[in-house]
Formats: structure tokens, C-alpha cells, sequence
């Protein structure tokens, strides 16, 4: 079964400050990894797809990396807004299966 | 284009009694999935379907909750009798199968889910 692991739990930092959200899974054979944004009451907003071959995505301020050999996948938001305060969910697809395994997410705070 | 449309949005009902979900697609996702969230977890996979087939139900108590997904396109998510440690938010999603993706293998996109709260 994968597991996966979002830590911290929750994050505050100063408007500005570059954001490292960390992901760790248990099985390194992925298909694909996709962070999500998630605001409170609100349904997922998907941000960025990293297939296994891939090491990175970018989109704007959004930088998704992926270690696939050591289970690890960090998506960075450069100069955070307080419009960035969410949780952030990452989530693992296996290899012949297309259910996604989540992590609990990490609650963002970001302070103006 | 439109995204997944879920409703209702919010659902209050005293258990034992039932309840309904209803999801409308990304128009051309052959692939749905029903997810459950509770609060402070991540999703977990309820359901899913391949057009009209449910191809991965393994994680749906069947004992009390019933999905399906006439001509393949919008689902209805039923549990009947509701029970308290039912209380979440059902989230639905939807996919494009990878052969027809053009590279976005697979890639979920989530509605903005319905609450549930059993009194």
C-alpha cells in the first residue's frame, strides 16, 4: 500500500518568504504525482502533474521537484502572498493503477 | 470550459435517513471517481468508472452506500441508511483515459464537493 507523508502539518510564515512544502511516498513506482491546492470548504484545484520521467515542473511562482528513487517530491512557491494561504495536497498515482494515494496536506498561513 | 459540477453543495439529514450526491463531468472524461474526505485527511477513493462500468469499487461499503453512472457521463453517489460516522465532504472528479490525454496523462480535476452532516 503507498503511503504518503506531508510534513509540516501547517506552515506560517511572513508575506514575501519562499514557501517549501515537503512529500514522501513509500513505493518509488509511480506514475504520475500531482500537487493540489485545497481552500477551506472548497473542492481540490489541481497545480501541477510530474510524470515519473520527469524531475520538475514549473508554473509561475510554482516549482514542483520529484525524486522518484528516494520517494520525495517538494513543491516551492517563490514570494508568497497571503492569497497563498491553503492547504496543499500532494498525491501519488502507482503504476498500472489510477487511484491516488493523498498526504494530509500542510495548512499554509501566509501573514501580511 | 466548465468544470466538475457537484450538488449539493451542503447536506444536513438525521441518520438513518438517506441521501444522494449527483456529479456532472468535464465534458468528454470517459473516467470518474468518487472520493471521500474527512476532516484533516486527504481523499480516499470510494468508486471509480470507466464510462458506464465501475472498474475499482473495492473501497465502497457496499452495505449501505450504491453508486452509478447511466450512459456515461453524470453519477449519482446514494447511502442509504446514513450514519453519523458518515459525515465528510464527497468530493467527485474526472479524467481523460491517458491513450487520449495528448500528454496530460490522467490528470484529476476535482469538483468543489458536498458536505455532508449527520445529526
Amino acid at each position: 500500500k503507498q503511503e504518503v507523508t506531508q510534513i509540516p502539518a501547517a506552515l506560517s510564515v511572513p508575506e514575501g518568504e519562499n514557501l517549501v512544502l515537503n512529500c514522501s511516498f513509500t513505493d518509488s513506482a509511480i506514475y504520475n504525482l500531482q500537487w493540489f491546492r485545497q481552500d477551506p470548504g472548497k473542492g481540490l484545484t489541481s497545480l501541477l502533474l510530474i510524470q515519473s520521467s520527469q524531475r520538475e515542473q514549473t508554473s509561475g511562482r510554482l516549482n514542483a521537484s520529484l525524486d522518484k528513487s528516494s520517494g520525495r517530491s517538494t513543491l516551492y512557491i517563490a514570494a508568497s502572498q497571503p492569497g497563498d494561504s491553503a492547504t496543499y495536497l500532494c498525491a501519488v498515482r502507482r503504476a498500472n493503477d489510477y487511484k491516488l494515494s493523498f498526504g494530509a496536506g500542510t495548512t499554509v498561513t501566509v501573514r501580511a | 470550459e466548465a468544470g466538475v459540477v457537484q450538488s449539493p453543495r451542503y447536506k444536513i439529514i438525521e441518520k438513518k435517513q438517506p441521501v444522494a450526491f449527483w456529479c456532472n463531468p468535464i465534458s468528454g472524461h470517459n473516467t470518474l471517481y468518487w472520493y471521500l474526505q474527512n476532516l484533516g485527511q486527504g481523499p480516499e477513493l470510494l468508486i471509480r468508472y470507466e464510462n458506464e462500468e465501475a472498474v475499482d469499487d473495492s473501497q465502497l461499503p457496499k452495505d449501505r452506500f450504491s453508486a452509478e453512472r447511466l450512459k456515461g457521463v453524470d453519477s449519482t453517489l446514494k447511502i442509504q441508511p446514513a450514519e453519523l460516522g458518515d459525515s465528510a465532504v464527497y468530493l467527485c472528479a474526472s479524467s481523460l483515459d491517458g491513450r487520449l490525454a495528448g500528454g496530460r496523462y490522467n490528470e484529476q480535476f476535482f469538483g468543489p464537493g458536498t458536505r455532508l452532516t449527520v445529526l
